[in-house]
């Protein structure tokens, strides 16, 4: 199964600043299925980002996803209070479906 | 506006079967043309995919669950389940039901709200 990396474990940011997070995988993602979740406490995953690149209906456009192969960033343009989270990868271009261990995203 | 709610014992005893049910509503499983899955999360750490369905009845598991796991539908209720077989204290996690995409390996774009499930005598 493909594993997925992510960094940092943990990231401390201003609300304004731009945040960007790494996900790699230990074998190449075919065709960019690539997926990137926000996770708050106490809720369900939110998708955000498929295929590595495309919007989730309704989700901001400071929220934009890149990469191909095994390297893939979610960057977040300028953070806004209700961003801090905990963000998930995820690949779907191989079974088994395989998640991040996730980045937490705090408030410096 | 789709939505799905996961049912079923918060407490299930080491060696017993976990069984929870997904009421999906605000559409039909049987008309559409996605998998419904499972995905579990233990308290404090990741996401880990069980398995999906389609209303035909196809299933697709995690390698990592397959003898323990069975994934069944009810179109009639608009309904879908899942039996995970004799169940230690590691399967004690948050529970997600969720719509995937059209293939049975897929991102999930509708999510129900969790159900926490305990193992514990």
């Amino acid at each position: 199964e493909i594993v997925l990396t992510q960094s940092p474990g943990t990231l401390s940011l201003s609300p304004g600043e731009r945040a960007t997070l790494s996900c790699r995988a230990s074998q190449s993602v075919s065709s960019r299925y690539l997926a990137w979740y926000q996770q708050k406490p106490g809720q369900a995953p939110r998708l955000l980002i498929y295929g590595a690149a495309s919007r989730a209906t309704g989700i901001p456009d400071r929220f934009s996803g890149s990469g191909s192969g095994t390297d893939f960033t979610l960057t977040i343009s300028r953070l806004a209070p209700e961003d801090f989270a905990v963000y998930y990868c995820q690949q779907y271009g191989s079974s088994p479906v395989t998640f991040g261990q996730g980045t937490r995203l705090e408030i410096k | 506006q789709l939505q799905l709610q996961e049912s079923g014992p918060g407490l299930v005893k080491p060696s017993e079967t976990l069984s929870l049910t997904c009421t999906v509503s605000g559409g039909s499983i049987s008309s559409s043309n996605y998998y419904w899955g499972w995905i579990r999360q233990p308290p404090g750490k990741g996401l880990e995919w069980i398995g999906s369905i389609y209303y035909s009845g196809s299933t697709y598991y995690n390698p990592s669950l397959k003898s323990r796991v069975t994934i069944s539908v009810d179109t009639s209720k608009n309904q879908f389940s899942l039996k995970l077989s004799s169940v230690t204290a590691a399967d004690t996690a948050v529970y997600f039901c969720a719509r995937q995409g059209v293939v049975a390996v897929s991102y999930s774009d509708y999510w129900g709200q969790g159900t926490l499930v305990t193992v514990s005598s």
